[in-house]
């Protein structure tokens, strides 16, 4: 099946801690994305890479910070320098070109909590 | 920065009647698309419309752009209990490079 997995779904840290999101998809995608997504709200853009080794900073991008060294995955690293980082954390992909744009596909989320 | 409204933020009806939700965007876009949000689960692609089409058909779906007002509209027809959910619009636009740009949502929730 193919598809976009993101792991753990829930994962808590301790303040000062990093801590990790995964991200992987079998899609063949090039462009990945990582969105925030605080309860009642809608999704903000963190960092999105369009091609292997390269990245952009979205719109949120403080405290945060992404690898992208195989087009399969893009990790999201939650710094200690985010002082706000409980969120739903979402990872999408979509393959490029096509006339007109083309559609994100969508993780389930990781609902990252602060303890 | 958020491009896309969504109005309104929160829609009650009953089953088997329509549902209409609106979106609002800022600037030139590339298309424009509506996801939809089960609660606490990642968003799903509805449809894709643009920006030199002006309404689109999937199913029960209707959408709708208009381009020189900047919005959008997504009509549900003969709604199910089952359509309960929050709704997106996302504008895609390149500005360098291709990006997307959600709205707030609305929450639709259909009354069996």
């Amino acid at each position: 099946d193919g598809g976009i997995t993101q792991s753990p779904k829930y994962l808590f840290r301790k303040e000062g801690q990093n801590v990790t999101l995964s991200c992987e998809q079998n899609l063949n995608h090039d462009a990945m994305y990582w969105y925030r997504q605080d309860p009642g709200q809608g999704l903000r853009l963190i960092y999105y890479s369009q091609i292997v080794n390269d990245f952009q900073k979205g719109d949120i991008a403080e405290g945060y910070s992404v690898s992208r060294e195989k087009k399969e995955s893009f990790p999201l690293t939650v710094t200690s320098a985010q002082k706000n980082p409980t969120a739903f954390y979402l990872c999408a992909s979509r393959m490029t070109g096509g006339a007109g744009g083309t559609e994100a596909f969508f993780g389930q989320g990781t609902r990252l909590t602060v303890v | 920065s958020q491009q896309g409204e969504e109005d309104p933020q929160a829609l009650s009806i009953q089953e088997g009647e329509n549902a209409t939700m609106n979106c609002s965007y800022k600037t030139s876009i590339n298309n424009l698309q509506w996801y939809r949000q089960n609660s606490g689960r990642g968003l799903v692609h509805l449809i894709l419309i643009r920006s030199n089409e002006r309404e689109k058909h999937s199913g029960r779906l209707r959408v709708t752009l208009d381009t020189s007002k900047k919005s959008s509209s997504l009509l549900i027809t003969a709604s199910r209990a089952a359509d309960t959910a929050s709704y997106f619009c996302a504008t895609a636009y390149t500005s360098g490079t291709y990006k997307y740009i959600f709205g707030t949502g609305t929450r639709l929730k259909v009354l069996a």
